[in-house]
């Protein structure tokens, strides 16, 4: 079945460590998106890719980096800069053109140890 | 910049009633996306509404792309149990060049159904 798989599930960081969230799509779509959620809260964007081996900032970005080497992957490294890293982190992606819908993924709760 | 309101921000409702809520802006979309997140999952596409006026079922669930361009409404009739989640609008953001491939996301309403 075609879809988003997100890993691990749930992820446990120690202050001062860097942990990357997997996201592999088989749905051949070009754009991928990454997204905070915070508790009640809507959806953040951190980072998009249109294409592979290109990337732009989202609206909350810092503390954040990303990589799009192959166009099924994005995986989401938080960093030790990223202070308050606790949140539901959702992958998305979309088929490129005009006015599509994004398809997400299951989505990795982060917590801090 | 643009922004999607939506309403009731959460709604508490016995099984079998039917339930409406709305999603508003001051800036016009041409595409609306509707979205259920379950507790703890992603959120999945229910309906996609592309027209000024347009009404789509998928269900129990009905959709409308407001004829003002500027608000839509998602119905559910009869609820039941498993309708219990956060329901999101959604759409294109736009810039000067027009639509982007960024969606901007209404702050979720949140529907508890009791059985």
């Amino acid at each position: 079945d075609g879809g988003i798989t997100q890993s691990p599930k749930y992820l446990f960081r120690k202050e001062g460590q860097n942990v990357t969230l997997s996201c592999e799509q088989n749905l051949n779509h070009d754009a991928m998106y990454w997204y905070r959620q915070d508790p009640g809260q809507g959806l953040r964007l951190i980072y998009y890719s249109q294409i592979v081996n290109d990337f732009q900032k989202g609206d909350i970005a810092e503390g954040y980096s990303v990589s799009r080497e192959k166009k099924e992957s994005f995986p989401l490294t938080v960093t030790s800069a990223q202070k308050n890293p606790t949140a539901f982190y959702l992958c998305a992606s979309m088929r490129t053109g005009y006015n599509q819908p994004q398809h997400f993924g299951d989505g990795t709760r982060l917590s801090i140890l | 910049g643009q922004q999607l309101n939506q309403s009731p921000q959460s709604m508490f409702i016995q099984e079998g009633e039917d339930v409406s809520m709305n999603c508003t802006s001051s800036s016009i979309f041409n595409t609306w996306l509707w979205y259920k997140q379950d507790p703890g999952e992603g959120p999945v596409l229910l309906i996609a509404l592309y027209k000024a006026g347009e009404l789509t079922s998928n269900g129990r669930l009905t959709a409308q792309f407001g004829i003002t361009r500027k608000d839509s409404f998602l119905n559910i009739s009869a609820s039941i149990p498993s309708d219990v989640g956060i329901y999101f609008c959604a759409g294109p953001q736009r810039n000067y060049g027009g639509a982007t491939n960024k969606l901007i996301f209404g702050t979720g309403t949140l529907l508890a159904v009791q059985p």
